[in-house]
């Protein structure tokens, strides 16, 4: 059984300040991970992906991928309250066949 | 990335009637995807569907209650067949290449 494990928060972080989230994951097999943003009453939006161990930047987006320890993470840098939505964590085994396996998500709250 | 639309975008129906959810693509993909998230939860893969052979099920879903089809590289059909109020979710349908997209989602209201 595939898990993806994130904690539901509510996280909340100061404007301007880094948020961390972070992500762990049951299956070793696991080839990409990727990082969703959702607002309430909105579909998933895809804001990073990553395959390689290390970091990936995107603009104030940073994602995190450690395969040894089955663990990926985000950082938003220079939060803003627009960033307050649900981030979803999932996880992909092979390749473009293969679907999703979604954490449960973390609610992030950015306090103006 | 695809731009992808769905139909209807809610949807309210009596328990024990079905709903068929269109998805619609503007390019050409091979894979998509049904997937559902219920109230307050995450999202749970229904289906994979591969134009031109059988849909395939995850654990916990069977076709006999959501039948998929698959016609042609663009579009697919998901219906949610002798619905009860625990069919009540959003319904997303995915393309898929390195990445995965999502539509805009079904909001599906049993009652």
């Amino acid at each position: 059984q595939k898990e993806v494990e994130q904690n539901s928060g509510p996280l909340s972080v100061p404007e301007g300040a880094i948020a961390s989230l972070n992500c762990t994951y049951s299956d070793r097999g696991s080839q990409s991970f990727f990082w969703y943003r959702q607002y309430s009453g909105k579909s998933p939006e895809l804001i990073m992906f990553i395959y390689s161990n290390g970091d990936k930047e995107d603009g104030r987006f940073t994602a995190q991928l450690n395969k040894a320890s089955q663990y990926v993470s985000l950082l938003i840098r220079d939060s803003q309250p627009s960033d307050s939505a649900t981030y979803l964590c999932a996880v992909k085994s092979g390749g473009g066949a293969d679907g999703l396996t979604f954490g449960k998500g973390t609610h992030l709250i950015i306090q103006p | 990335s695809a731009v992808i639309s769905q139909k209807p975008s809610r949807d309210i129906c009596q328990r024990g009637t079905s709903l068929t959810i269109q998805c619609q693509v503007d390019s050409q993909v091979t894979m998509m995807f049904w997937y559902r998230q219920q109230p307050g939860q995450s999202l749970t893969l229904i289906a994979t569907a591969n134009q031109g052979s059988e849909a395939t099920y995850e654990s916990g879903f069977v076709i006999d209650k959501f039948p998929i089809s698959r016609p042609n590289l663009t579009f697919s059909t998901l219906t949610v067949s002798n619905m009860s109020p625990e069919d009540s979710s959003i319904y997303l349908c995915s393309v898929a290449g390195y990445e995965q997209y999502f539509g805009p989602g079904t909001r599906l209201t049993v009652t």
